[in-house]
């Protein structure tokens, strides 16, 4: 258990509709990131979030956008979805930033599978 | 439409032999590198990581080698076991003059390792 929690695991809906992903990151890891894990594009990092501000963006789609709210947890919204948009999407968490000193450990969550129809 | 997914290599070997999983990264200006293993159904677990003025850092039955000439990295794994079949993702980062990063790891294809009791 890495002590990172991603809600729902798993939830299918339509194209077209919205949803919202939710991580509570280990207790006193103020960097969340998002990633995205797909069939044909592997691991995707999205976004990055430092005690509640954003600090690195990837390739995020306009339709997509996250935030990190003041008790650390981060949401992960997802609208206008596409079928294309079927994936896993993986938080993970780190004290700090990651780096020398730091280590490159990230510790990410189960993930959230979603499922666009 | 036919889907193309990613053609992960493969790697199958006996319990108790040593495994060797190779990565080419991309970037030439990537100074941090780290390997992932991630299990099935679970997220990326961090195995160990290397800056790039290091050419081998070893861990618990892992050591990491780094060839920034040719841009390679390998990981090997002695006395492999069956728990540690799982799809492994080398990674890379490029840190700031502070020796952080923006946690912005750009992740490899992914080689499936199969242990054979």
């Amino acid at each position: 258990d890495s002590g990172v929690t991603q809600t729902p695991k798993h939830l299918i809906t339509a194209t077209g509709q919205r949803v919202t992903l939710r991580c509570s990151p280990r207790s006193g890891d103020l960097s969340v990131y998002w990633y995205q894990q797909s069939l044909d594009q592997g691991l995707q990092f999205l976004i990055q979030y430092y005690n509640g501000e954003e600090r690195a963006k990837g390739n995020i789609l306009e339709r997509f956008s996250a935030q990190q709210f003041p008790d650390l947890h981060s949401e992960l919204n997802l609208s206008s979805l596409e079928l294309g948009d079927s994936a896993l999407y993986f938080c993970a968490s780190s004290v700090g930033l990651a780096g020398v000193g730091n280590t490159g450990e990230l510790f990410f969550g189960e993930g959230s599978r979603l499922t666009v129809l | 439409g036919e889907s193309v997914g990613l053609h992960l290599p493969t790697l199958s070997v006996q319990e108790g032999d040593n495994s060797i999983i190779n990565c080419a990264y991309s970037n030439s200006a990537s100074d941090y590198f780290i390997w992932y293993k991630q299990e099935s159904g679970k997220g990326p677990q961090f195995i160990i990581d290397i800056r790039s003025n290091m050419d081998k850092r070893q861990g618990q039955r892992v050591t990491v080698l780094l060839n920034k000439t040719v841009k390679h990295l390998s990981l090997q794994i002695a006395a492999t076991q069956p728990g540690d079949s799982a799809v492994y993702f080398c990674a890379e980062n490029i840190l700031n003059a502070g020796g952080t990063s923006y946690g912005k790891l750009t992740f490899g294809q992914g080689t499936i390792l199969t242990v054979h009791p």
